[in-house]
């Protein structure tokens, strides 16, 4: 079935540095991949999505890698900021339409 | 450009009750899907409704069903309430256009079961 999983629950990043969130996916008919942001009391927030006829795709600040030989997802936060602190899903779906979140994982930022 | 609404913010009901919960999808979308989202967990997927229709189910239970109106808003509807229904509820939505297509989401219901 699918299923989607995030390596580490919580990741501290020093204010500035670059982040770099993991996740492995299990559904080899996935093609669609999307980051959301959730913060506390709100609803996730779409960042950047990624199809599988690619492998790297760039946002503001963001950067989505895809390597579907070993079922891996990558998302790069380029000098992180406060306001980046927040839990971090993927998301994959795979011709449905139906997303299947992973668990999520906690980023704090320092100051 | 109003993006996804949600209604109400929060709710508390006791076992055995009913609830009706409301979205209202970002403009120009035609399609909502209904997620519920655990304390600490993903969300997980409900149903889908297009064309006022519930084009796909999770694995929830038949306590759990919707309705998709004319205008692509959508209400999901939970009965005889268990303690485990209590969670956050999120819609969101897209347009069907033959491809994945990105889904938006509101902020969600928080729905408090005792």
């Amino acid at each position: 079935g699918e299923s989607v999983g995030l390596h580490l629950p919580t990741l501290s990043v020093q204010e500035g540095d670059n982040s770099i969130i993991n996740c492995a996916y299990s559904n080899s008919a996935s093609d669609y991949f999307i980051w959301y942001k959730q913060e506390s009391g709100k609803g996730p927030q779409f960042i950047i999505d990624i199809r599988s006829n690619m492998d790297k795709r760039q946002g503001q600040r963001v950067t989505v890698l895809l390597n579907k030989t070993v079922k891996h997802l990558s998302l790069q936060i380029a000098a992180t900021q406060p306001g980046d602190s927040a839990v971090y899903f993927c998301a994959e779906t795979g011709g449905n339409n139906r997303l299947a979140f992973g668990k999520g994982i906690q980023v704090v930022v320092i100051p | 450009d109003a993006g996804v609404t949600q209604s109400p913010t929060h709710l508390i009901k006791t076992r055995g009750q009913q609830v009706t919960l409301r979205c209202s999808p970002k403009s120009g979308h035609d399609t909502v899907s209904w997620y519920q989202q655990a304390l600490g967990q993903g969300p997980q997927f409900i149903f889908q409704y297009y064309e006022e229709e519930e084009r796909q189910r999770g694995n929830f239970p038949d306590r759990f069903s919707g309705h998709q109106f004319p205008n692509y808003s959508s209400e999901l509807n939970v009965n005889a309430l268990l303690l485990g229904d209590s969670a956050l509820y999120l819609c969101a939505s897209s347009r069907d256009r033959g491809q994945q297509d990105t889904q938006y989401f509101g902020p969600g219901t928080r729905l408090t079961v005792l």
